[in-house]
């Protein structure tokens, strides 16, 4: 089984709907992380999380929400979506006894129409 | 802040050439460096990592990468690529501080030919 696992792994949505996107981890690892994925931009941190009671903005945190439910759970809101969050998110954990080494879920293509 | 630059976007390489894709970053401390892989249609997997010692570092796949602090670089290494390297390399890096978040390269895209 995945260690990190994303859901949905497709969705098509149009634009002004609320959507979510979930993060589930069995590594045990307190950090967690949401980014996106878009074409010669590598990836960009949206939000991350040390542990349950910490949530932190990243660098492109505008338009998007967050919820860590339990150190095994992280989803990532997207209020009113627009066009321009057309992109691939990424769910990762992290252990930092080990440098903070990332672990990356399949990923979520979301489509805003 | 901390950045991470990539000089090369694509990369188109045949089979058995040797491959180094250049990575730079900008920080002022002691650092964590990583290579991840994503091959089409997949997630990131982690390539290779160096966080202290050896500045020379072996991943899988015949990977491997060099830290040259005075350059502040961390280049990718393969001496014979196959069709099979194909994907998109990324590199990047953080603070050993423990609570630092990880900074990513752009990316490079390689393509190799049969």
């Amino acid at each position: 089984d995945a260690d990190v696992t994303q859901t949905p792994r497709n969705r098509i949505t149009k634009t002004g709907k609320r959507i979510m996107l979930e993060c589930s981890q069995t590594k045990g690892h307190d950090r967690m992380y949401w980014y996106r994925q878009d074409p010669g931009l590598g990836l960009r941190l949206i939000y991350y999380s040390f542990d349950v009671k910490d949530i932190n903005k990243g660098e492109i945190s505008d338009g998007y929400s967050v919820s860590r439910q339990a150190q095994a759970k992280f989803s990532l809101s997207l209020e009113s979506a627009i066009p321009n969050q057309t992109a691939l998110y990424f769910c990762a954990t992290s252990d930092p006894q080990r440098g903070e080494t990332q672990y990356f879920g399949p990923g979520t293509r979301l489509l805003v129409l | 802040a901390q950045s991470v630059s990539q000089h090369n976007h694509h990369v188109i390489l045949s089979e058995a050439a040797s491959l180094e894709l250049g990575c730079n970053y900008s920080y002022g401390g002691t650092v964590n460096l990583f290579w991840y892989v994503q091959y089409p249609g997949q997630h990131l997997q982690l390539l290779l990592k160096y966080f202290s010692g050896d500045p020379l570092v072996k991943g899988i796949k015949g990977f491997e990468a060099e830290f040259i602090k005075s350059k502040f670089s961390f280049n990718l290494r393969k001496p014979s690529v196959q069709w099979s390297d194909t994907a998109e390399y990324f590199c990047a890096v953080n603070s050993n501080s423990g609570y630092s978040t990880l900074t990513f390269g752009k990316g490079t895209m390689l393509l190799v030919s049969p």
